[in-house]
């Protein structure tokens, strides 16, 4: 079956980094997606990754490893207004977005 | 700055009855899609719609579920029978390109609730 995997919830400091893992195993692979979501609101794009490696925009960068069926999204200079679930979205073979269930992060000041 | 927007914000509904919640795609956009997120849950895809047909749809998409594309601007989703697990946010998407693998932008959603 297709799995998408990702912490629950993260708490983070004002101002700190924060790691948000995601791993995967998917029937076939398009590149992977983050997007953010607001309680209650539609998710918005962040990144994508089909290339190994790191992309950066900004204070948010993604990285992926798709031999180890991995990402992450980090997040920098934490404002509370990142306060938001993280997605994990993954387009399989039949170019269907898979999604995690989301990583809550808590920033507190 | 563009933006796709779903109408009604909220729907209430008695299991049963038909509803139909109504998106407004991107204006140059060429691919829509259907999302549901129940409370707490993940987002699921429903459906893809390209060229004024369903290109893919998941297995939750069955046949209580149609959607259509009346003008050349709206894209609607129709439940004929709702049930009380039909309770969701139901979100459309749409996106520019002929790339499978463009980027998706996602409506406000419409929350129904049936009762």
């Amino acid at each position: 079956g297709q799995n998408i995997d990702q912490p629950t919830e993260m708490t983070a400091t004002e101002g700190a980094i924060v790691q948000i893992n995601c791993t995967y195993q998917t029937s076939g692979f398009n590149g992977l997606f983050w997007y953010q979501q607001h309680a209650g609101e539609a998710p918005t794009f962040l990144s994508y990754n089909v290339l190994d490696g790191l992309e950066e925009k900004g204070r948010f960068s993604s990285f992926l490893s798709r031999s180890k069926g991995y990402s992450y999204l980090l997040l920098k200079e934490l404002q509370m207004k990142d306060s938001a679930s993280y997605l994990c979205a993954v387009m399989d073979s039949n170019y269907q977005l898979i999604w995690g269930a989301g990583t809550k992060l808590i920033i507190k000041p | 700055e563009p933006e796709v927007t779903q109408t009604p914000s909220h729907q209430v509904t008695q299991m049963g009855q038909e509803v139909i919640l109504r998106c407004v795609p991107i204006s140059n956009h060429l691919y829509f899609y259907w999302y549901r997120q129940i409370l707490g849950q993940k987002v699921e895809f429903l459906v893809s719609f390209y060229n004024n047909e369903i290109s893919e749809k998941s297995e939750i998409f069955d046949d209580q579920f149609s959607v259509e594309r009346p003008d050349g601007s709206n894209f609607t989703l129709k439940i004929r029978s709702t049930k009380l697990e039909d309770s969701a946010m139901y979100f459309c998407a749409s996106k520019e390109g002929t790339s499978a693998t463009d980027t998706q932008y996602f409506g406000p959603g419409t929350r129904l609730t049936v009762l």
